[in-house]
């Protein structure tokens, strides 16, 4: 059962376009929410987070969106440029134990492609 | 190092061969996490250090996946007889023991042929 739901595998969009990556989620208990970009050959690294008590992060030209209430969230990349074309993962994670460290559930990742 | 190390980047092996993968998480992380990446899928998670505490093995696929963590720092994911559907990037990665900070190696790729 995934928990954490990436439907789009691949997205293609031009330089200069926006770019938005979507993700599902089912678990009410998670409580903060991770964008990961992975290129090939390279472990993933943290790109932008948002907290379920926010609706909106913003990072540069990276904005998290969050709507509880539809358990969904979105990256949006404005302008998209090609060194963006990367894979994308969504994370989740609950509450654990305060104060320990927490276990994150990964979606299955979306091919952002941007073409010149 | 400042970053998490992964050792062998690559791994070939033959079906039934046991391996070792190794992970060299950041100096003074206390928690160090297993992920592997096969073919068109997500990050699955396989295993959890945390400080002293007794590790979450939940993720672990079956008995012949374990791993173990010495003095707190590097730890060894061993693999016994091999599967081709082990094939995958195993991914490691440690975090500062609270809040969401996770940092990735770069993994090791296992082929089992």
């Amino acid at each position: 059962d995934q928990q954490v739901k990436q439907n789009s595998p691949s997205l293609s969009v031009q330089e200069g376009r926006i770019s938005i990556l979507n993700c599902d989620y089912t678990n009410s208990m998670f409580d903060y929410f991770l964008w990961y970009k992975k290129y090939p050959a390279e472990g993933p690294t943290f790109l932008i987070s948002i907290s379920s008590i926010k609706d909106k992060n913003e990072d540069g030209r990276f904005t998290v969106f969050l709507n509880k209430s539809a358990k969904h969230l979105s990256l949006h990349i404005v302008p998209s440029q090609p060194g963006d074309s990367a894979v994308y993962f969504c994370a989740a994670s609950a509450v654990i134990s305060s104060g320990s460290a927490r276990q994150l559930t990964f979606g299955s990742g979306t091919q952002l492609t941007v073409l010149p | 190092g400042a970053g998490v190390s992964q050792s062998p980047s690559n791994k070939v092996t033959e079906k039934g061969k046991d391996v070792e993968l190794r992970c060299d998480p950041i100096s003074g992380h206390t928690a160090l996490y297993w992920y592997r990446q096969s073919l068109g899928q997500g990050l699955e998670f396989l295993i959890y250090f945390q400080g002293n505490s007794a590790p979450d093995k939940s993720g672990l696929p079956s008995d012949r996946f374990s791993a173990e963590r010495t003095g707190g720092s590097v730890s060894t994911l061993t693999i016994q007889r091999t599967q081709q559907e082990d094939s995958a990037v195993y991914l490691c990665a440690s975090s500062p023991g609270t809040g969401n900070g996770y940092t990735f190696g770069s993994g090791t790729r296992l082929t089992v042929v």
